[in-house]
């Protein structure tokens, strides 16, 4: 069955760099999260998108932003990067209807952003 | 917001022992209570999740209960395996009805020792 694909998986920047992280959901999945996880922590919530619109914004910095385009795929962008920007960012995609029950999410194999 | 919050934060067992893990969360508005497993450097994995309109779920060694009253739910592995071991984190969210967000607990590390 086809995942969550997520690019790209390692990525090595410099301080005040910027960044581009792609995500692209299971098909027919019209919801995407972002998720941050630093080492030994848990995912922390970042945005989520459904239907193209911004569903949900969590803990995600201003120099960060995200969009979800026509074909459902998601892009964060990431400047002004700094050294506690480092970490594993999950994008996971679920089916989301109005009411009713929802799909549980799934993950990608995440993008390891390391930044110098 | 939610929060949650799981114990304990390591746990080690024997092959062939049960493991315990513990989860409560703070929103009664909540219903929907997913388990995954995460190894080294890969991504979570879902492992089995429970719905709020029932008070537990078992599939193969893996069981999950939950107490809506006391908001909280737990992880049960039997017959442990040395691949068992990884980081466990429950989580919690609205999903009927709704599409918030996973709000995570902060994992426990259970090692399995052979």
């Amino acid at each position: 069955a086809a995942g969550v694909i997520q690019s790209p998986r390692h990525l090595i920047k410099e301080k005040r760099e910027t960044a581009t992280l792609k995500c692209y959901p299971i098909p027919r999945h019209d919801t995407v999260y972002w998720y941050q996880q630093g080492p030994g922590q848990d995912p922390q919530f970042l945005i989520s998108f459904y239907e193209k619109m911004q569903s949900d914004k969590g803990s995600i910095p201003d120099r960060f932003s995200a969009q979800q385009f026509s074909d459902y795929h998601s892009e964060l962008n990431m400047s002004s990067l700094e050294l506690g920007d480092s970490a594993l960012y999950f994008c996971a995609s679920s089916s989301d209807g109005t009411g009713g029950l929802n799909s549980p999410l799934h993950f990608g194999n995440g993008t390891r952003l390391t930044v110098t | 917001g939610e929060n949650v919050e799981q114990h304990p934060s390591t746990l080690s067992v024997q092959e062939g022992d049960s493991a315990v893990i513990k989860c409560t969360y703070s929103d009664s508005a909540s219903n929907y209570f997913p388990w995954y497993k995460q190894e080294l450097g890969k991504r979570p994995q879902l492992i089995i999740d429970i719905r709020s309109n029932v008070g537990e779920k078992k599939d193969q060694r893996i069981a999950v209960t939950l107490n809506k009253t006391a908001k909280h739910f737990s992880l049960h592995i039997t017959e442990t395996q040395p691949e068992d071991s990884a980081v466990y984190f429950c989580a919690a969210s609205i999903r009927f009805g709704g599409n918030t967000p996973l709000v995570f607990g902060k994992g426990t590390r259970l090692s399995v020792i052979a």
